[in-house]
């Protein structure tokens, strides 16, 4: 399997911008988790799917944020407007429930930058 | 990662080992799990404790006492690859559900 798949790898906009991050699960993997790091927070959650319906979405920062999984193999988070406090590196993660581990398998993430 | 403490930062040698420890306060405990995260890349899975005790995996261990809110992770002949920000994560299904709470990660430096 290729992995979790996520686009774009890096993007730099301008503060007011809108901004539209791109998520491809796992195959099978039935949940689905954004999480955003930055270098004071570290890792947090912002929203997670099951079976693509939104199962917490308490992590979201503001109604500038909004993330849809309109079908099981894709997933779209976006701000609107985007503001330089939004810079960070923003992961999506899938898992399987009853897997061995449970573990997320985490995808190479996007680094954003609002200027 | 709320109420998730682990080091900031440690040094050690190469060839030696070192513990780095995680303690947490949960509610609904329901697996601790440790992750690799090299500079730029995404967390990989280390390691999974839901119940007391040390797993072992090649150079790799955790332990988890759930009466204590206390893990660590193990790592033995230590290599320079091992230089790596190791993040603790907890899942805790009253208050986050499904989802993990993640601390903010011990940044390992491994010395020649």
């Amino acid at each position: 399997d290729a992995g979790v798949i996520q686009s774009p790898r890096h993007e730099v906009t301008e503060m007011g911008q809108e901004v539209t991050l791109r998520c491809k699960p796992i195959s099978g993997h039935d949940y689905l988790f954004w999480y955003r790091q930055t270098m004071m927070r570290g890792l947090e959650l912002l929203i997670y799917f099951n079976n693509n319906v939104p199962i917490d979405d308490s992590g979201m920062p503001e109604d500038r944020f909004s993330a849809k999984m309109p079908n099981a193999s894709f997933s779209t988070l976006k701000i609107q407007p985007s503001e330089p406090r939004d810079s960070a590196v923003y992961f999506c993660a899938s898992n399987e429930r009853g897997a061995s581990y449970n573990e997320q398998f985490f995808g190479p993430g996007t680094r954003l930058t609002v200027l | 990662g709320q109420n998730i403490d682990q080091p900031t930062e440690m040094t050690a040698t190469e060839g030696a080992i070192v513990q780095i420890n995680c303690t947490y306060q949960t509610s609904g405990f329901n697996g601790l799990f440790w992750y690799q995260q090299h500079a730029g890349e995404a967390p990989t899975f280390l390691s999974y404790n839901v119940l007391d005790g040390l797993e072992e995996k090649g150079r790799f261990s955790s332990f988890l006492s759930r009466s204590k809110g206390y893990s660590y992770l193990l790592l033995k002949e230590l290599q320079m690859k091992d230089s790596a920000s190791y993040l603790c994560a907890v899942r805790d299904l009253l208050n986050s559900g499904y989802a993990l709470n993640f601390g903010k990660g011990t940044s390992l430096l491994v010395t020649p």
